[in-house]
């Protein structure tokens, strides 16, 4: 089965441009996280859909930052504008149901560099 | 609110070392609790789980047993290798009101020498 799908795996932009992360969960799972990773904060929950539906964002550093979640195949974390500070690896994830017993599946990452 | 803390690291060893990397946590309720692997340059796996208190969980020769007692999920290893170079998080996944989301620990970096 294929695991969480996460693009662009690399990304490398100027500040002030907007960077759109993309990821598509597990089929059949109905939470999704989107979480950020830094050296100075380790992991950190952004903001997680449940159904499609945003549950918690108040990880969401700034209004810069949003995240979409169309259907239920496909999810979206936007960065508008970007800024250096926002260099970082985000990390999609999925999981069936919100039972705690269920194993969270997380992508490769993509490795945001804002220059 | 939930919390992992981890040992402080970075943690270096001779390879067949025995490893041990301390986890405590703290939770309303009766968290499951995992550990995650992260190789260099790739995202976050699953190394094992323990969903209920005096539950082990293993995976790969690796080892952590759910102590409610104590509030640890303790990971260890008997014999490292090299290829087990990697970062380590220690996370609890709780119900009620945290509607499921993963509170991870702030990591350990492990290296093993030949």
């Amino acid at each position: 089965d294929a695991g969480v799908i996460q693009s662009p795996r690399h990304e490398v932009t100027e500040m002030g441009q907007e960077v759109t992360l993309r990821c598509k969960p597990i089929s059949g799972h109905d939470y999704l996280f989107w979480y950020r990773q830094t050296m100075m904060r380790g992991l950190e929950l952004l903001i997680y859909f449940n159904n499609n539906v945003p549950i918690d964002d108040s990880g969401m550093p700034e209004d810069r930052f949003s995240a979409k979640m169309p259907n239920a195949s496909f999810s979206t974390l936007k960065i508008q504008p970007s800024e250096p500070r926002d260099s970082a690896v985000y990390f999609c994830a999925s999981s069936r149901d919100r039972a705690y017993g269920n194993t969270i599946y997380f992508g490769e990452g993509s490795w945001l560099t804002v220059v | 609110g939930d919390s992992v803390t981890q040992m402080e690291g970075p943690v270096t060893l001779s390879e067949e070392a025995f490893l041990t990397i301390n986890c405590t946590y703290t939770a309303t309720g009766y968290p499951s609790l995992f550990w995650y692997v992260q190789y260099p340059g790739e995202g976050l796996q699953l190394l094992l789980k323990a969903t209920k208190a005096d539950d082990k969980g293993s995976n790969k020769g690796f080892e952590a047993t759910y102590r409610k007692e104590t509030t640890s999920f303790h990971l260890e290893k008997g014999s490292v290798q090299v290829s087990d170079s990697a970062v380590y998080f220690c996370a609890l996944r709780a119900g009620g009101t945290s509607y499921g989301k993963l509170t991870f620990g702030q990591g350990t970096i492990l290296t093993v020498h030949p």
